[in-house]
């Protein structure tokens, strides 16, 4: 069982609206990520770190933002959501040089 | 960037059979490849790695191949069980070292028959 966790798993919200996801991991991880993923596309990565204060855009362009205070926290905000950020948000975190990836168990974002 | 093809959005196989699943990319040649499983609403969990100088990898009734010649990795489930219904993975890395973000591609979808 990974020790990698989201919240909040599922959340509904209106246009405009900040939001943070939050993500925590457990294992002392420097590597942490954020893909996105439609239903039934692949996963796309959006940011990711390789070290507190150390944050990269991905392949995918996204109007989120994160921030890496401290090792085992990686949130993800969007200042201001919009109907087209609908999407399930993954975390993830890895270690080593060809380390797997540990997925959380996602958070699914309605925008209305 | 890696463009990654994996063979049908979905494969209906029979309790029992052996399922195999194909990852196909079209440019440079990883150093490695890896296989995931995800389950609806989940994330997706890590099954096996393989690396470009090894031919095949095997963990339980799994078993991949890596064929860098072809560009193509294949997947195998001996004796599939109705649990093992799932969306497979594959995912590569970048090309050159130091770079550690995988490209993931849009998965294979296996249900088996009981």
């Amino acid at each position: 069982e990974a020790d990698i966790y989201q919240t909040p798993r599922y959340l509904v919200i209106g246009t405009g609206k900040k939001i943070t996801l939050e993500c925590s991991q457990t294992m002392g991880h420097d590597k942490m990520y954020w893909y996105q993923q439609d239903p039934g596309m692949e996963l796309h990565l959006i940011h990711y770190s390789y070290g507190v204060n150390s944050t990269e855009k991905g392949d995918l362009s996204s109007e989120s933002t994160v921030s890496r205070i401290r090792t085992e926290h990686f949130p993800l905000t969007l200042e201001s959501a919009r109907p087209s950020h609908t999407s399930q948000y993954l975390c993830a975190s890895s270690e080593g040089a060809r380390g797997e990836l540990f997925f959380g168990e996602g958070s699914r974002l309605t925008v209305l | 960037s890696q463009k990654i093809e994996q063979n049908s959005e979905a494969l209906n196989i029979q309790e029992g059979k052996t399922a195999t699943l194909t990852c196909n990319y079209t440019n440079y040649s990883p150093a490695y490849l890896q296989w995931y499983r995800q389950d609806p609403g989940r994330g997706p969990v890590f099954l096996l790695l393989i690396r470009e100088n090894e031919k095949e990898k095997r963990k339980e009734r799994l078993k991949v191949t890596f064929d860098t010649t072809l560009k193509q990795s294949l997947f195998h489930i001996t004796a599939s069980q109705p649990a093992d219904s799932a969306t497979y993975l594959c995912a590569l890395p970048p090309e050159g070292a130091g770079s550690y973000q995988l490209t993931f591609g849009k998965g294979t979808k296996l249900s088996v028959i009981p």
